[in-house]
């Protein structure tokens, strides 16, 4: 069974600083992996998802991540944060062969000071 | 297109009561999974259908939670009777149910045991 590690369970950052949070998984075989957030009241939403191919992927709003093979992980990244951003973050992994249950995080809260 | 939708969203009970959820997945969706998320927690799967068929459910505790999907279309959770610890955020999530796919999440229910 997969399994999925965020590294920093919260994160604070003035606007316009860079983001960075980490995500590792482990599977022994080829992984989906995905970034979702939830903003205050909302429901999870898909932020970007990797299946092949690149391995750095852009989703909504300025996100992007890389996936690094050899490490095991799909670090989420932002050159410039925004108040609109406080939201909590979760990685997700599923395996690729077949059909395989979704895997999560315990996730990381991202708080934006303006 | 609507997304999934999960009613109620808040329920408080007493414990040693039953309690009962309900999700309408999206259209089409052949996936549907049943998540409990506590707070500050990612979410933890609970049961995962294949159409009708409830292919994990391992992390189900049977004695008191239950599920079904009649007809491969709408889902119902039970708990009885519900404990103290049951308290906690209920995420209907569905997806096409081909592989390589995101799930796409409802707005959960809420449910407080007191």
């Amino acid at each position: 069974a997969q399994s999925v590690s965020q590294h920093n369970h919260h994160v604070i950052l003035s606007e316009a600083a860079s983001l960075e949070l980490g995500c590792n998984y482990s599977y022994g075989g080829t992984v989906n992996l995905f970034w979702y957030v939830q903003y205050p009241g909302q429901h999870l939403q898909l932020l970007l998802k990797y299946f092949s191919g690149d391995p750095l992927v852009k989703g909504i709003k300025g996100f992007e991540a890389e996936f690094i093979k050899s490490k095991f992980s799909f670090n989420l990244r932002k050159p410039s944060v925004q108040w609109s951003d406080t939201a909590e973050y979760f990685c997700a992994v599923n395996a690729r062969s077949g059909y395989s249950t979704l895997t999560f995080g315990k996730g990381t809260m991202l708080l934006v000071s303006p | 297109e609507a997304g999934v939708v999960q009613s109620p969203r808040y329920k408080i009970i007493e414990k040693k009561q039953p309690v009962a959820f309900w999700c309408n997945p999206i259209s089409g969706h052949n996936t549907l999974y049943w998540y409990r998320q506590n707070l500050g927690q990612g979410p933890e799967l609970l049961i995962r259908y294949e159409n009708e068929e409830a292919v994990d459910d391992s992390q189900l505790p049977k004695d008191r939670f239950s599920a079904e999907r009649l007809k491969g279309v709408d889902s119902t959770l039970k708990i009885q009777p519900a404990e103290l610890g049951d308290s906690a955020v209920y995420l209907c999530a569905s997806a096409p149910g081909q592989m390589n796919t995101e799930a796409f999440f409802g707005q959960g229910t809420r449910l407080t045991v007191v």
